[in-house]
C-alpha cells in the first residue's frame, strides 16, 4: 500500500517556471523526504523535513510541512531542463525502519 | 566514490530460473534495503537490514530471500523466478538509526525481466 501519494501525477512547464508538486499521507509520520529520479536511475535525496518543522529550504527548493492535513509540497523555483525527473515523497512510520514511497509526480521542464 | 553499487545492470531470466542480486555500499551504512520499482509506480520495500546480522521483511516479500553477508554487501535471491516479478530493482543504504531520520542512498539498479 502507498502511504504517500504526488499530485499531479504528471507537470510540464517552460523553463524559468516555478514547479510545484504535492504529497499527501494517511498517518501520523515523524520525518518526510523527497527524492528525485533521473531516466534509468537511481533515486537521490532531496531533503528530509521532520514532523516538528514547518518549512525547509535547500538551493531552488522549499518544501512546506502541513502536519494537521497530512500533506507535504515541493517547490522548484525557476526551473532548469535538467529538473526533468521524477519526484517522490517518502514518509516513515511509527519509528519504524521503513519508508514508504508516493507514485511520484514527472516533472517535465521544457527548453 | 562509488556509493551503492549493483550488478548486474540487466538480466533476463525464464520462468523457474533461480538468480542472486548483489549489492555492496562503501559508505559504512548500518542500514541496507533493497527495493522493487514497476512501471509508473513508486517503490516498494521487499526487504531490509536495520544492522549486520539481522534481516526483516518488508511489503511485499514473497517470492525473495536476502543475505546480509557482512557490512557492506545485501543480497536478493529469487529462488524460482515468475513473470511477476519483472521489474527493477534497487538497493539502498543509509545510516545508523531508524531510517526515516536518515537520507537513504541508492544504486541505479538491476533491470530484471522474466520470460
Amino acid at each position: 500500500s502507498q502511504q504517500g501519494e504526488e499530485d499531479p501525477q504528471a507537470l510540464s512547464i517552460q523553463e524559468g517556471e516555478n514547479a510545484t508538486m504535492n504529497c499527501s499521507y494517511k498517518t501520523s509520520i515523524n520525518n518526510l523526504q523527497w527524492y528525485r529520479q533521473n531516466s534509468g536511475r537511481g533515486l537521490v535525496h532531496l531533503i528530509l523535513i521532520r514532523s516538528n518543522e514547518r518549512e525547509k529550504h535547500s538551493g531552488r527548493l522549499r518544501v512546506t510541512l502541513d502536519t494537521s492535513k497530512k500533506s507535504s509540497s515541493l517547490l522548484i523555483t525557476a526551473s532548469r531542463a535538467a529538473d526533468t525527473a521524477s519526484y517522490f515523497c517518502a514518509t516513515d512510520r511509527d519509528s519504524s525502519y521503513k519508508l514508504i514511497f508516493g507514485s511520484g509526480t514527472r516533472l517535465l521542464v521544457r527548453p | 566514490n562509488a556509493g551503492v553499487t549493483q550488478t548486474p545492470k540487466f538480466q533476463v531470466l525464464k520462468t523457474g530460473q533461480s538468480m542472486t542480486l548483489q549489492c555492496a555500499q562503501d559508505m559504512n551504512h548500518n542500514s541496507m534495503y533493497w527495493y522493487r520499482q514497476d512501471p509508473g509506480m513508486g517503490l516498494r520495500l521487499i526487504y531490509y537490514s536495520a544492522s549486520e546480522g539481522t534481516t526483516d521483511k518488508g511489503e511485499v516479500p514473497n517470492g525473495y530471500n536476502v543475505s546480509r553477508l557482512n557490512k557492506r554487501e545485501f543480497s536478493l535471491r529469487l529462488e524460482s523466478a515468475a513473470p511477476s516479478q519483472t521489474s527493477v530493482y534497487f538497493c539502498a543504504s543509509s545510516g545508523g538509526g531508524e531510517t526515516g531520520n536518515q537520507p537513504q542512498h541508492f544504486g541505479d539498479g538491476t533491470r530484471l525481466s522474466i520470460l
